[in-house]
């Protein structure tokens, strides 16, 4: 079985500018979340999903929106692009959003601002 | 804030076995310990998890101290292929976590052949 998709593997843009990441979960899998991994840091939690519904928010700003589709996939926006917003993108997926359920993480999606 | 602690890094000989210690004093009765770990230029990878008593899979066994307080994460023959940063988290299902994963530093583990 196919894991957890993330496109594009690489992405180059400017202060400014909005970028969507996306992600496909494992199937099965009706929970997403999204983390943000700076360069020497480990992942910081931006998002979690559950059937279309936020379920969780870390401590990003209001740039920082995502959504679920019916199919369970996501999309990560980020908008008015900052240089600190330069980092490794990652998405997990699990079957239920629960302390009890292992999450499966992708290889993720590096943005570099310019 | 992550609420374990870990050493910074820890250095193995290949077909060793590796203890990787996690302390987790504050620890709440709800609360799982996962460990996960992530090699260079890869997404982190889900290793094992447990609650209360000692868990085995076909990667590694995580051995859980009676008062909850701290873990091992127990490979059993280390290879090249497990050199990686290793993350102890604690997760719950409460609260501002709400089941995610809140990453600390980890543990970079080295694996000499």
């Amino acid at each position: 079985d196919a894991g957890v998709t993330q496109s594009p593997t690489h992405l180059i843009k400017t202060r400014g500018q909005q970028v969507t990441l996306r992600c496909s979960p494992i199937s099965g899998h009706k929970s997403v979340s999204w983390y943000q991994q700076v360069l020497g840091q480990g992942p910081q939690f931006i998002f979690q999903y559950y059937e279309k519904e936020e379920r969780g928010r870390g401590n990003f700003p209001d740039r920082f929106s995502a959504r679920q589709f019916p199919n369970y996939s996501s999309e990560l926006n980020v908008n008015a692009l900052l240089l600190g917003d330069s980092a490794l993108y990652l998405c997990a997926s699990s079957y239920l959003p629960w302390a009890g359920q292992p999450q499966h993480f992708g290889d993720g999606t590096r943005l570099s601002i310019l | 804030d992550a609420k374990t602690t870990q050493p910074n890094s820890m250095e193995s000989n290949e077909e060793e076995p590796v203890h990787l210690p996690c302390n987790h004093s504050t620890i709440s009765g709800t609360d799982y310990i996962h460990w996960y770990r992530q090699l260079p230029s890869q997404g982190p990878e889900y290793v094992i998890h447990g609650l209360t008593s000692n868990v085995n899979n076909r990667m590694a066994s995580l051995a859980i101290a009676e008062d909850r307080k701290s873990s091992t994460l127990i490979l059993h023959r280390a290879t090249l292929r497990d050199a990686a940063v290793y993350y102890c988290i604690l997760s719950a299902d409460y609260g501002g976590s709400q089941g995610n994963l809140i990453f600390g530093k980890g543990t970079k583990l080295s694996v000499k052949p």
